[in-house]
């Protein structure tokens, strides 16, 4: 069975910090790999897809990386803002139906 | 562009009442998709569907049920509600299997 884990739980970083979050799943066979961010009491925007093939993917300050032989993916935040507090989630793909297996996600702080 | 429109945002029920949580994308998309979110847990899969009159279970389904009368609406029914479906309900949708999932905002149910 996929399972998806995500270290740290939380993490508190001073603003202008550069980080890494992690996701881990422990079967490769997967389609792709989404990161989502969540605000408090919101529903989930993706941030990034990767697909099976790729090994990473960028958008603005964001970078996420995928090696499927590892189980890992990371996500990169460049220099980090408060607006950057949420929490983040990381699914993967694992059948032809499209639904996502979910890690609990790591709840991120940016103090100015 | 409204994306994925969940009704209600928040519902208070009593133990043995039944409710149906309504969702609706305006984006032509043939996959949606219901989760719910626990305390400090990921996101499970209620149920799901890849189009129009096409619905399957995902790994949590007992005590709901879907229909997808419509390329837009994908409803999740609560028969006999119970304290333990007390959750955050989301619902999903994608274009394809493998392409970008976009999330609603999100149904608080409690169940007392």
């Amino acid at each position: 069975k996929q399972e998806v884990t995500q270290i740290p739980a939380a993490l508190s970083v001073p603003e202008g910090e550069n980080l890494v979050l992690n996701c881990s799943f422990t079967d490769s066979a997967i389609y792709n790999l989404q990161w989502f961010r969540q605000d408090p009491g919101k529903g989930l925007t993706s941030l990034l897809l990767i697909q099976s093939s790729q090994r990473e993917q960028t958008s603005g300050r964001l970078n996420a990386s995928l090696d499927k032989s590892s189980g890992r993916s990371t996500l990169y935040i460049a220099a980090s803002q408060p607006g950057d507090s949420a929490t983040y989630l990381c699914a993967v793909g694992t059948g032809s139906q499209g639904n996502l297996i979910f890690g609990k996600g790591t709840k991120l702080s940016v103090k100015p | 562009n409204a994306g994925v429109t969940q009704t209600p945002k928040f519902r208070i029920l009593k133990i043995g009442q039944s409710m149906t949580l309504q969702c609706a994308q305006d984006m032509n998309h043939n996959y949606m998709y219901w989760y719910r979110q626990d305390p400090g847990m990921g996101l499970k899969l209620i149920y799901y569907s890849v189009g129009a009159g096409i619905t399957d279970k995902g790994e949590v389904p007992n005590g709901y049920n879907v229909s997808r009368s419509t390329t837009e609406d994908f409803p999740l029914r609560l028969e006999l509600a119970a304290p333990s479906q007390t959750s955050v309900y989301f619902c999903a949708s994608s274009y394809s299997w493998d392409t970008e999932a976009f999330f609603g905002q999100g149904t608080r149910l409690t169940v007392v």
